[in-house]
């Protein structure tokens, strides 16, 4: 079945890397993505990784695919109170739509 | 400019009654969305539209109807509203590669007392 998981809490110093895991189960997935949600507000696309990469940077945020295991990280370099949100994995799956995980609350302490 | 604008943004209304949240997207995107947020931050997918074609339709109650006047609008009409039924709502829109995900609208929380 279709199913991601993620671990619902993470808190942080300021300063500090964060790092969210994620699992997924569908292994024909061809697009990973990671959301973040502040409060109030929609989901923002921060990133996606295509499958046949195993590594994405893009500024502060540096994105680790393990195919073989199914798992996703999403690491926030020098992590700013700003960062303090939720934050969802995403699978593609095979029928077009996106799976997400529950959520992982990010608090950033200064 | 709004990419996926949805109305109304907060929706206070007693059971039994009728509403509606209105969803436009302005991206040239084919396919639409919906999501229901519930008071876990839990997404579930609702419905999907391909063109104004319903092409997923989840486990949903029958008193929830989506409609898709043309691709850029889809609309969701919930009747006879339930204390369950409180939770947000989010319209997105996507291409058909999906390879920049959704595009979602800012939500609207409905709240049925």
């Amino acid at each position: 079945g279709e199913d991601v998981e993620q671990s619902l809490f993470l808190s942080v110093r300021e300063g500090d890397s964060s790092v969210i895991n994620c699992t997924y189960t569908d292994s024909s997935s061809t697009y990973l993505y990671w959301y973040k949600q502040e409060p109030g507000a929609g989901l923002q696309l921060l990133t996606y990784i295509f499958s046949n990469m195993d590594m994405k940077q893009d500024q502060r945020l540096t994105v680790l695919l393990n195919k073989k295991d199914k798992h996703l990280s999403l690491r926030i370099a020098d992590t700013q109170t700003g960062d303090s949100a939720i934050y969802f994995c995403a699978e593609r799956s095979n029928t077009g739509k996106l799976i997400f995980g529950q959520g992982t609350t990010l608090q950033v302490k200064p | 400019d709004t990419a996926v604008s949805q109305t109304p943004k907060y929706l206070v209304t007693q059971m039994g009654n009728d509403k509606s949240i209105k969803c436009e997207q302005n991206l040239g995107h084919d396919t639409m969305y919906w999501y229901k947020q519930d008071s876990k931050k839990f997404l579930k997918i609702m419905f999907s539209y391909n063109n104004k074609e319903l092409i997923i339709n989840e486990t949903v109650p029958n008193r929830f109807s989506p409609k898709s006047p043309d691709k850029a609008h889809l609309n969701l009409h919930i009747n006879s509203l339930e204390l369950g039924d409180s939770a947000v709502y989010f319209c997105a829109s996507s291409d058909t590669t999906l390879r920049d995900g959704y595009t979602f609208g800012s939500g609207t929380r409905l709240t049925v007392v």
